[in-house]
């Protein structure tokens, strides 16, 4: 059954920076693509980025794209999410999951999430 | 990009009724087309992708159909534990949600 524990959340004032962390067990990480997908409070799920197995290729939702990075260590098992230039409207909890393919679009095993508050 | 319409935001059913879900795309999309599960506090569950295909452990009363711009959801007789927010998703768009409440 396939693991996936995110960290690294909590509350932070906007403008500032997160990193968030994502460990994977129990599959071949370096075999598949992995994303990250938020649901802000009382709202549906938003895709957030993904990145290819061997990190070659990333794409970003346009609400993220050039504050957000997403990274992983294939030899940590280890995915990360990077959020700088944090707004309030990035307050969510943050899943992580693992794509079906090596790349794509089609998450098929999910973290419980982690929350981030951006607030002053 | 894509915009997906799901329908009905609201849908009231009992245990064992049958119910029905709709997401309409804004262009066709061919049939890469995926449909989830989520319960508050919970991680959502992949059900069907590529429109029909059921997940592996997803029990045979969910069925996904369609292709092109038009897609259904329909879980045959409803569980206790089928109650919950349904998303359709393609690419990096997800639908607004179905919420299925017990009626």
């Amino acid at each position: 059954q396939v693991q996936l524990v995110e960290s690294g959340g909590g509350v932070v004032q906007p403008g500032r920076s997160l990193r968030l962390s994502c460990a994977a067990s129990r599959f071949t990480f370096s075999r598949y693509g992995m994303h990250w997908v938020r649901q802000a409070p009382g709202k549906g799920l938003e895709w957030v980025a993904v990145i290819s197995d061997d990190g070659d290729n990333r794409y970003y939702a346009d609400s993220v794209k050039g504050r957000f990075t997403i990274s992983r260590d294939n030899s940590r098992n280890t995915l990360y999410l990077q959020v700088d230039s944090l707004r309030t409207e990035d307050t969510a909890i943050y899943h992580c999951a693992k794509d079906k393919y090596s790349f794509g679009y089609t998450p098929d095993s999910w973290g419980q999430g982690i929350s981030v508050t951006v607030s002053s | 990009e894509v915009v997906l319409t799901q329908s009905p935001v609201t849908l009231s059913l009992s245990p064992g009724e049958r119910a029905t879900l709709s997401c309409r795309a804004s262009q066709r999309v061919n049939i890469y087309l995926a449909w989830y599960q989520h319960k508050p506090g919970q991680a959502p569950r992949l059900l069907i992708y590529d429109a029909s295909n059921r997940a592996p452990g997803i029990p045979a009363r969910f069925s996904g159909s369609g292709s092109g711009t038009d897609f259904t959801l329909t879980i045959s007789s409803l569980e206790p534990e089928d109650f919950a927010v349904y998303y359709c998703q393609q690419r990096g768009t997800f639908g607004g949600g179905t919420t299925v409440e017990i009626k």
